[in-house]
């Protein structure tokens, strides 16, 4: 099955400093992948689509001056935290999206529990 | 809009009691509908699946069935294990290159 990877799993940066997270498709090509925030107990929030060769589109609410995505190839996207502080504290979720046939899934990395100090 | 609502959590369950937890949607047309699930710490993984109306999606003993005239997805199992527990989200696809749609989840808590 499609396999997508995160890295790195858990990271724990100083405030004020910048964090990139990786989101790698390892065994198909994704023109599309998409970035999740999670809440403890609560569900995921998208925060923006990620299309490769062109700027991400970000849900309403989300800046993307501070959450930057670069997708530069069919299978990697990182997410930047730029100037992290504590309350970008978070469970960050990436997907991929796939042609299946008529229709269309989304492959899902294990996550990057992200804490700001 | 289109909207995806679950039944409150927690769910908590002796080992092999049956499970339902409900999922009702809100969409035109005709979306795709996903079961996911999330173990502790972990990202999501796909359960099952159905992308038209009366399909049934079944894994790992886990079942729901598309029923468009209820707007529904109720995910069931006949007999839940303490390895089950986990968070549930109900998901919906409204287009084929759209954006999943998650419910809010739903924790399961399995006692032996």
């Amino acid at each position: 099955g499609a396999v997508v990877s995160q890295h790195p799993s858990r990271v724990i940066c100083k405030s004020g400093t910048s964090v990139k997270i990786e989101c790698r498709s390892l065994d198909f090509q994704a023109t599309t992948m998409f970035w999740y925030r999670q809440f403890p107990k609560q569900s995921l929030m998208l925060m923006a689509t990620s299309n490769e060769g062109s700027k991400a589109t970000y849900e309403q609410g989300v800046e993307k001056d501070k959450f930057l995505i670069n997708h530069a190839s069919l299978t990697l996207s990182t997410l930047t935290v730029t100037s992290a502080h504590p309350e970008d504290s978070s469970f960050y979720i990436c997907s991929a999206r796939a042609h299946q046939g008529e229709h269309y899934e989304q492959y899902f990395g294990p996550g990057t529990r992200l804490t700001v100090t | 809009g289109n909207s995806v609502t679950q039944m409150e959590g927690p769910v908590t369950l002796s080992e092999e009691a049956f499970l339902t937890i409900n999922c009702t949607y809100t969409a035109t047309g005709y979306p795709s509908l996903f079961w996911y699930v999330q173990y502790p710490g972990e990202g999501l993984q796909l359960l099952l699946k159905a992308t038209k109306a009366d399909d049934k999606g079944s894994n790992k003993g886990f079942e729901a069935t598309y029923r468009k005239e209820t707007t529904s997805f109720h995910l069931e199992k006949g007999s839940v294990q303490v390895s089950d527990s986990a968070v549930y989200f109900c998901a919906l696809i409204y287009n084929q290159g759209g954006k999943l749609i998650f419910g809010q989840g739903t924790e399961l808590s399995v006692k032996p």
